[in-house]
């Protein structure tokens, strides 16, 4: 079966700083899926990204999916309290969809 | 509130014990989902269903079964729990699976077995 990667498994960063996590699939995808999940409770959906290369924005957010189609990122701009969480990717591959084991975010006020 | 709506959200059960997890969306989604987590492991799927009369084994479906009761319910069964199987549960639900958008989770079921 396909294998994700997400990294880094944690990042520290003082509020105001940029943050990045990255997702990497073993196969090529059909798409790929984003999640928030805040300590104590579930994933919430972000956002879906499916053409090769594409580039979306939600106010600080920016997703990116690769060329190939065999990554993803997605970087926050000037870092907020309200981040905090682990952020976990979705590669589908033909509608078997993988979770990457999430990138935990904290942030220092 | 439309959603997801799992139950109970706290258990604890003893080895060899049998439990069922109830899971109810109410957005008239086809498909629906339960998945575990475990810490540093990310989600996996147990079981899911992609329409209403059917089923089928995900990732790590040893231990568990599952019913498909109605559009709306979609239930996880434990016969005999182990403490592998201490985790924390959600249930999900999608308009017609992961090509067409993204999943609805419920608010997770944190069990416990000893």
């Amino acid at each position: 079966g396909q294998q994700v990667m997400q990294i880094p498994q944690y990042q520290h960063v003082q509020e105001g700083e940029d943050f990045t996590t990255y997702c990497n699939s073993s196969t090529t995808l059909s798409n790929i899926q984003w999640y928030k999940q805040r300590p104590g409770g579930h994933p919430v959906f972000l956002i879906q990204l499916v053409k090769s290369g594409e580039v979306k924005k939600q106010k600080r957010l920016t997703f990116q999916f690769g060329e190939a189609k065999k990554n993803s990122s997605l970087h926050i701009t000037a870092t907020q309290t309200t981040d905090v969480g682990t952020y976990f990717c979705a590669a589908n591959n033909n509608n078997d969809m993988r979770f990457g084991a999430g990138t935990r975010l904290t942030v220092k006020p | 509130n439309a959603g997801v709506t799992q139950t109970p959200k706290f258990q604890v059960l003893k080895t060899g014990q049998s439990m069922t997890l109830q899971c109810a969306q109410d957005m008239n989604h086809n498909s629906m989902y339960w998945y575990r987590q475990d810490p540093g492991m990310g989600l996996r799927l147990i079981y899911y269903s992609a329409s209403e009369g059917t089923t089928d084994k995900g990732e790590v479906p040893n231990g568990y079964n599952v019913s498909r009761l109605n559009k709306r319910e979609f239930s996880l069964r434990l016969e005999s729990a182990a403490p592998s199987q201490t985790s924390v549960y959600f249930c999900a639900s999608s308009r017609a699976g992961p090509l067409r958008g993204g999943y609805t989770f419920g608010s997770g079921t944190r069990l416990t077995v000893v």
